[in-house]
């Protein structure tokens, strides 16, 4: 299993450009979420889906879009990029089921910088 | 709406020695998950060890062991026989056990605490 990934590692924008970063999980897992890491501070949620089809806000929302069309996939989308979105951005995915509680597995991350 | 507050922006250790790593929580709920997560330089998180609040054992994975103390609402993780490689970022987190449903299942994270290893 190659677990989450996301792509691309690093990238550098221009304000007001768009890019969708992409991630993948190979594990089956319902939930997946989206986290940002700015410097010196803990991860903030962004989006987060229970399922393929359904998403919903998390915490900082503004300025992202995400969809779910598959199981493995939940990409984040970014419009109108502003220097407040530099930032490392995560993706994780857990397996939820009635009565237990999984872990939230990360991917490696993907540092953006917004000029 | 639940907080985690680590004060300590930065601690060192002496390899070998124990380190204690502080974490407080807010919430008002009775049933939640408490975790510590270690970020090294290549940013990967990775789940050191876990908590479930209903249980009053504290929990242990090898060298790394918690002192939950639900009703002061403290979470601290000891590291015992430091190592080179323990150096990393360390994120305590809470989660809620009410539901597992939609925003429930985020994590929420505190800050970090540097930890630096001497040689």
């Amino acid at each position: 299993n190659a677990g989450v990934t996301q792509t691309p590692k690093f990238r550098i924008l221009k304000i007001g450009q768009s890019m969708t970063l992409q991630c993948a999980q190979d594990m089956n897992h319902n939930y997946m979420y989206w986290y940002r890491q700015d410097p010196g501070m803990g991860l903030k949620l962004i989006y987060y889906s229970v399922g393929a089809g359904i998403t919903d806000k998390g915490e900082v929302p503004n300025g992202y879009n995400v969809s779910r069309s598959t199981t493995e996939d939940f990409p984040l989308r970014l419009e109108l990029a502003a220097p407040s979105q530099t930032s490392v951005y995560f993706c994780a995915s857990s397996l939820h089921t009635s009565g237990k509680v999984h872990e939230q597995y990360f991917g490696p991350g993907t540092r953006l910088t917004v000029t | 709406a639940q907080t985690v507050t680590q004060s300590q922006p930065e601690m060192s250790v002496q390899e070998a020695e124990t380190v204690t790593l502080s974490c407080t929580y807010d919430t008002s709920e009775s049933d939640y998950y408490l975790f510590w997560y270690k970020q090294p330089p290549s940013r990967q998180m990775i789940l050191v060890i876990r908590q479930e609040a209903y249980k009053q054992q504290n929990a242990t994975e090898n060298r790394f062991s918690v002192n939950f103390q639900k009703a002061a609402k403290s979470f601290s993780l000891k590291i015992s026989d430091s190592q080179l490689g323990d150096a990393a970022m360390y994120f305590c987190a809470y989660r809620s056990a009410r539901s597992y449903t939609g925003a429930n299942s985020k994590l929420t994270f505190g800050k970090g605490i540097t930890l630096s290893v001497r040689p």
